[in-house]
């Protein structure tokens, strides 16, 4: 069965530090990879997803996320946060065959210091 | 905000109640996806409806149902409701099966006592 792991369940930060999230998923086919962030009182919406092609992606907010498919990780990195950047974020992957499960990790809450 | 909507907010049943949640998808979607979330975890996949069927499921027994209208609104239904299904219902809608950009509503609180 899919996995996803997020060891970080609770990261604390001072603005200006650079930031990396780990996600490691088990799932020996194709998959689509996703990262999602929830502000506080708000939905969840996407950061980045890989699909295919270059490993090193890029989102919104100056975010990216490389995937290592040897190691099954897909972690989530910001070289400088912002305290607007104090939410829960999500790695999700999605397999490619049959109908298509989505896998959400449990999440890691992260908050920043002004 | 992202234009997928889900009614009610809130709600409270008691262990043996059914309920049914309730989602629109934003203009133009026709792919719903449902999850719950528990306190402290992340979303789990319950099902997926594509055009009018049912196209995906996750580990939720029978008792979790669901429907998919011709305007592509959704609804999420629980029978025999349990203590542990407490939890955020999510709706997220896109467009197409392969599901290239989820938008997620704002979710339903279920509280089961």
């Amino acid at each position: 069965a899919q996995s996803v792991s997020q060891h970080n369940h609770h990261v604390i930060l001072s603005e200006a530090a650079s930031l990396e999230l780990g996600c490691n998923y088990s799932y020996g086919g194709t998959v689509n990879l996703f990262w999602y962030v929830q502000y506080p009182g708000q939905h969840l919406q996407l950061l980045l997803k890989y699909f295919s092609g270059d490993p090193l992606v890029k989102g919104i907010k100056g975010f990216e996320a490389e995937f290592i498919k040897s190691k099954f990780s897909f972690n989530l990195r910001k070289p400088s946060v912002q305290w607007s950047d104090t939410a829960e974020y999500f790695c999700a992957v999605r397999e490619t065959g049959g109908y298509q499960k989505v896998t959400f990790g449990t999440g890691t809450k992260l908050q920043v210091i002004p | 905000e992202t234009g997928v909507t889900q009614s009610p907010t809130h709600l409270i049943k008691t262990r043996g109640q059914q309920v049914t949640l309730r989602c629109s998808s934003q203009s133009g979607h026709n792919t719903v996806s449902w999850y719950q979330q528990a306190l402290g975890q992340g979303p789990q996949f319950i099902f997926q409806y594509y055009r009018e069927e049912e196209n995906g499921r996750g580990n939720f027994p029978p008792r979790f149902s669901g429907l998919q209208f011709p305007n592509y609104s959704s609804e999420l239904n629980v029978n025999a409701l349990e203590l542990d299904d407490s939890a955020l219902y999510l709706c997220a809608s896109s467009l197409g099966r392969q599901q290239e950009t989820q938008y997620f509503g704002p979710g339903t609180r279920l509280l089961v006592l």
